[in-house]
């Protein structure tokens, strides 16, 4: 089966900037992951929808941050203003159910660098 | 809030040493506990996860409720062993997974 797509894979923006990211999960899965993944340190959940409602926002910056997933397919994380701390891996993952045991499955990640 | 520590940044090991890579975790409940691999250029990927008591890969962890542990181990490191591991835990069904900062483990030929 194809995997959790991703794209773009790096970005460069200056500070203040906006950017967006989007995440295509694997056909089927209800449940999809947004995590960032700061240099040295293991990913950060910011956001997990089941199909197109939102379970869990509570680390997301909502100041700056957004998240939507239309239809419950597709998802668009966005960044508006960036800041030099947003600099990260931003991974996407998504799982049948959010049950327990369910897995999860990752994209490969957008790399971000904010100058 | 829960908490998963692996202590150490890098392990190094020769081809053949056995391997134990730690994780401690702070909750005092029921979770559920994972292992995550990232091979170099690949994607973070489920290694294995407790409930499921299986060898992955010659890798086994088992839970101690007790020590609030969930320590990999495997007993004849492999070179293609190479890569990050993150412990990572969930507290239950539709709650989110909390990961560690990882541990990078380098096995020399």
């Amino acid at each position: 089966e194809a995997g959790v797509a991703q794209s773009p894979r790096y970005k460069i923006i200056e500070k203040r900037q906006s950017v967006a990211f989007w995440c295509n999960p694997i056909s089927g899965h209800a449940t999809l992951y947004w995590y960032q993944q700061i240099l040295g340190q293991g990913p950060k959940l910011l956001i997990q929808f089941q199909n197109n409602g939102v379970v869990d926002d509570s680390q997301l910056p909502k100041d700056r941050f957004s998240a939507e997933r239309l239809k419950g397919v597709d998802s668009t994380l966005k960044i508006q203003p960036a800041k030099l701390e947003d600099s990260a891996v931003y991974l996407c993952a998504s799982s049948l159910g959010s049950g327990f045991g369910e897995t999860q499955y990752f994209g490969p990640g957008t790399r971000l660098l904010v100058l | 809030a829960q908490r998963v520590t692996q202590p150490e940044k890098l392990l190094s090991v020769f081809k053949g040493a056995p391997v134990e890579l730690k994780c401690n975790y702070s909750y005092s409940g029921s979770p559920e506990l994972f292992w995550y691999v990232q091979y170099s250029r690949q994607r973070l990927q489920l290694l294995l996860r407790h409930i499921s008591r299986e060898s992955i890969k010659g890798f086994t962890a088992d839970l101690n409720k007790g020590e609030t542990s969930f320590h990999l181990k495997k007993p004849f490191a492999q070179e293609e062993d190479s890569a990050m591991y993150y412990c990572a835990l969930r507290l239950g069904g539709y709650q989110k997974v909390t990961f560690g900062t990882g541990t990078k483990l380098q096995v020399i030929p």
